[in-house]
């Protein structure tokens, strides 16, 4: 079954600062990939999603994603980070018949004025 | 509403008691997922309806957690004697297509509710 690893369950930047939140896949390649924002007691938001043949993935709110087949990577980076991005952000992938999907476990990030 | 609406937001109840969550996904979609999220830790899934069918259940951690859809559209996931390691947000999300129209669709969350077994 496809699984997704997130590395670092908590990043810190400084506002204006380059984000970078690591993802993992599993070593089959997954036709779909998804990075989701979660903020404070609410329901998750989708930023960006990966479909077969895309590389760099352009998402809401500044935020962007790069396949690596090479490294079973799905990044997520920001160019300069703003207070607003505080939240825990969680990749996914789907699975199954259905599609459920299969989330990471999250990686907080704090960004610092 | 034009999003996923979930009732109540919050929900303490006493370990034993019997709770039951609300979930109305957007008008028309025809996937319906429930998930359950520890504190701290990512979404995990629990069951699966397509429109009324609860075709995947694979993920209800016990018989005491019951979910049902009986006009393919409001949801209610029902858990009975309640145990503390219940405690959880519990997320529903909706999806417009059929998995076989489309695995690429993403799906709407709700804003969840948080259950306390006290």
């Amino acid at each position: 079954a496809q699984s997704v690893t997130q590395l670092g369950s908590h990043v810190s930047v400084s506002e204006g600062a380059l984000v970078l939140l690591r993802c993992n896949y599993s070593s089959s390649v997954p036709p779909y990939l998804f990075w989701y924002v979660q903020y404070p007691n609410q329901g998750l938001q989708l930023l960006l999603k990966y479909t077969t043949g895309a590389t760099l993935v352009k998402g809401i709110n500044g935020f962007e994603a790069e396949f690596k087949k090479s490294e079973t990577s799905f990044h997520l980076t920001k160019p300069s980070a703003h207070m607003s991005d505080a939240a825990e952000y969680f990749c996914a992938v789907p699975g199954g018949s259905n599609y459920k999907l299969t989330f990471g476990k999250g990686t907080l990030l704090t960004v610092n004025p | 509403g034009a999003g996923v609406s979930q009732s109540p937001r919050y929900k303490v109840a006493k370990r034993g008691q019997d709770v039951a969550l609300r979930c109305d996904p957007i008008s028309g979609h025809v996937s319906l997922f429930w998930y359950q999220q520890a504190l701290g830790q990512g979404p995990e899934f629990l069951t699966y309806f397509q429109n009324e069918a609860q075709l995947d259940k694979s993920g209800l951690p016990s018989d005491r957690f019951f979910a049902e859809r009986p006009e393919g559209s409001v949801s209610t996931l029902k858990i009975q004697r309640t145990q503390q390691e219940d405690s959880a947000v519990y997320l529903c999300a909706s999806s417009p297509l059929t998995p076989g129209q489309g695995g690429n669709q993403p799906q709407h969350f709700g804003d969840g509710t948080r259950l306390s077994i006290l």
